[in-house]
């Protein structure tokens, strides 16, 4: 079964801060894998995704994730923050094949102005 | 107009009493599925269905039952709601090809006292 974890569950950073999440995933095959973002009273929102192809990815509002396959890794960056990026974010895998999205427990980022 | 659209957007019931959540959507998509969120916990599971006929647990699906009218309509029912029920509920959707990104809904706070 395919799991998520992501650590320090809380991050409290000033604005230009650089920020890095990172998430694990336990599964040896082929994945998609996601960051979602849900601001404060907001539904998710797909930040950026792999599915093939280059590692690093983009993503809306500035930010990146790297693929890294040999370490069953996809963490999130963002060389700068702004009081804006405070929000709850998720890592989420799918197995290839699989229908269903396995979720992280999530990132509380607080940004200080 | 928004793709996803969950009814009631909050609810406050007692114990015992049966209660549903109504999502809707206007996407098109085949795949529906229904989600709670928990703080520390991330998003689980708890049902999804892949077309009018076509219903599957998830990671938590005791003491929730749902129905899929339509391919627009797909609802979770507390039959008998509890305490431990209280939590924010998302409704999400996607198409049988592709990725697997999954598009949510604006959830469904529900509180049980």
């Amino acid at each position: 079964a395919q799991s998520v974890s992501q650590h320090n569950h809380h991050v409290i950073l000033s604005e230009a801060a650089s920020l890095e999440l990172g998430c694990n995933y336990s599964y040896g095959g082929t994945v998609n894998l996601f960051w979602y973002v849900q601001y404060p009273g907001q539904h998710l929102q797909l930040l950026l995704k792999y599915f093939s192809g280059d590692p690093l990815v983009k993503g809306i509002k500035g930010f990146e994730a790297e693929f890294i396959k040999s370490k069953f890794s996809f963490n999130l960056r963002k060389p700068s923050v702004q009081w804006s990026d405070t929000a709850e974010y998720f890592c989420a895998v799918n197995a290839r094949g699989n229908n269903r999205l396995a979720f992280g427990k999530g990132n509380q980022v607080v940004v200080i102005p | 107009d928004a793709d996803v659209t969950q009814t009631p957007r909050n609810r406050i019931t007692k114990t015992g009493k049966r209660i549903m959540l109504e999502c809707s959507q206007t996407k098109g998509h085949d795949r529906m599925y229904w989600y709670r969120q928990d703080p520390g916990l991330g998003l689980r599971l708890i049902y999804y269905s892949f077309d009018v006929k076509d219903i599957n647990k998830g990671e938590i699906s005791d003491g929730y039952s749902v129905s899929r009218q339509a391919q627009a309509k797909f609802s979770l029912s507390l039959e008998s709601a509890i305490p431990n029920q209280t939590a924010l509920y998302f409704c999400a959707t996607r198409t049988g090809l592709g990725d697997n990104e999954q598009f949510f809904g604006p959830g469904t706070r529900l509180t049980v006292l």
